[in-house]
């Protein structure tokens, strides 16, 4: 069965520096990967997907991720990070019946 | 934009009140979902409707019902709530039924939380 994990709960960043968030899959063919952004006091909003073609996506607010099928990776990345950055992030994979399944998310930090 | 209004932010409810949850979303969306957001787990899926009257269990239905009569209104219902239905609800749309069709993007609510006592 498909299944997406996120190692990290929580993760702190000073303002300024890089980040990378991640996320690993089980997935039987080639996967389908998002990440979504969940603001304080917002809905999720969706920063990127992978569906096919080159393993490194852009997304919205600066985020880029890679899918590196060699480990099963699909890690989001930023440069630099600013305050507004501060979230709560997950990945998502579809399951067998087209369904989302969600990663339980990532809680980024951000240090002044 | 689309927008996915989501009635109650904050409720808190006595355990067996009967609870309704309602959704709507402006974009004319076939798609509509019902979320439940626990820290840890993620977001698990507890109903889903591909069309007016249709309905789709998830992966955590029990416990719930949904209903959806007009196509941009999405409910939610407990029935007798319980404790551990303590949560904060978020309710989705999408134009496709399958994810991976045109973007591939779900659009959500702001949540409810919902505190049972």
């Amino acid at each position: 069965a498909q299944s997406v994990t996120q190692p990290d709960i929580h993760i702190t960043v000073s303002e300024g520096a890089s980040l990378e968030l991640r996320c690993n899959y089980s997935y039987g063919a080639t996967p389908y990967l998002f990440w979504y952004v969940q603001s304080p006091g917002q809905g999720l909003q969706l920063l990127l997907k992978y569906f096919s073609g080159d393993t490194l996506v852009q997304g919205i607010k600066g985020f880029e991720a890679e899918f590196k099928r060699s480990q099963s990776s699909f890690n989001l990345r930023k440069p630099s990070v600013h305050w507004s950055d501060a979230a709560e992030y997950f990945c998502a994979v579809p399951d067998s019946n087209y369904q989302l399944i969600w990663g339980a998310g990532t809680k980024l930090i951000i240090k002044p | 934009d689309v927008k996915v209004t989501q009635s109650s932010r904050y409720l808190v409810k006595r355990t067996g009140e009967k609870v309704f949850l309602e959704c709507v979303q402006d974009m004319d969306h076939e798609n509509m979902f019902w979320y439940r957001q626990d820290p840890g787990l993620g977001l698990r899926l507890i109903y889903f409707s591909y069309d007016v009257k249709m309905k789709e269990k998830g992966d955590i239905p029990e416990g719930y019902s949904v209903s959806r009569e007009k196509k941009e209104r999405f409910s939610l219902i407990l029935e007798s709530a319980s404790t551990n239905q303590t949560s904060m609800y978020l309710c989705a749309s999408s134009l496709f039924w399958y994810p991976l069709e045109g973007t591939g993007e779900l659009f959500f609510g702001e949540g409810s939380r919902l505190t049972v006592l």
